[in-house]
């Protein structure tokens, strides 16, 4: 069945460096988008980047812009985040998703939890 | 980039049917008819709802549905069950400075 799984999130201190992978399963990940997502503890979903089939566009929240950067190795099924100058605000569960017709997101992860905490 | 605006919270008793609003500006809800709903029960994974203002994907209950006026998307769900109780966001898409994607603050779906 259509699966992504994250992996890669921990506590890290303020100002340090994370990478959160995402594998995709049951579809032909290399014809569709992908967005990266975020939930801080008890509040609301927060878009953080997408990455085009092909890696032709690259689209930031400007909360993360210069400092987050989006990635993909379709030959390996794989989604990446690569999270630096990390601040306590970026504390939260971190979802992939599935890009359904470049303007939704219609598979999802269950999340990784990354904690940035001195 | 500034999210959507939901109402915090709704209710209703089961059998009744409720409606979540959400209001954006001419930049993206009024512009585009790329607005979503996702539904996340607690301590899971949101899941979508709806896609392209009122389109429903395959397995959702035709008890939900959407519409959009202006610059306010709103999702209906009709006859509530129980099962519905959950947070709701909603979400869409903009080109405004730069392409991204916005979601709503969320609403509290509380079944009486």
């Amino acid at each position: 069945q259509v699966q992504l799984v994250e992996s890669g999130g921990g506590v890290v201190q303020p100002g340090g460096s994370l990478r959160l992978s995402c594998a995709a399963s049951g579809f032909t990940f290399r014809n569709y988008g992908a967005h990266w997502v975020r939930q801080a503890p008890g509040k609301g979903l927060e878009w953080v980047a997408f990455i085009r089939y092909d890696e032709s566009d690259k689209y930031y929240a400007d909360s993360v812009k210069g400092r987050f950067i989006i990635s993909r190795d379709n030959s390996k099924n794989m989604l990446f985040l690569q999270m630096n100058s990390l601040r306590p605000e970026d504390t939260a569960v971190y979802y992939c998703a599935k890009n359904l017709a470049y303007y939704y997101l219609d598979v999802w992860g269950k999340g990784t939890t990354v904690t940035v905490s001195s | 980039q500034s999210a959507l605006t939901q109402p915090a919270s709704v209710s209703g008793s089961p059998g009744q049917s409720i409606t979540i609003s959400c209001t954006g500006t001419s930049s993206d809800i009024g512009d585009y008819k790329f607005v979503s709903w996702y539904q996340q029960h607690p301590g899971k994974a949101p899941k979508l709802m709806i896609y392209d203002v009122s389109k429903r994907p395959s397995g959702v209950s035709n008890r939900f549905s959407g519409s959009k006026s202006g610059n306010t998307a709103s999702l209906t769900i009709s006859g509530l069950q129980a099962e519905d109780e959950a947070d709701y966001y909603c979400n869409s898409y903009t080109t405004s400075s730069t392409p991204h994607w916005v979601f709503g603050g969320g609403t509290k779906l509380t079944v009486l």
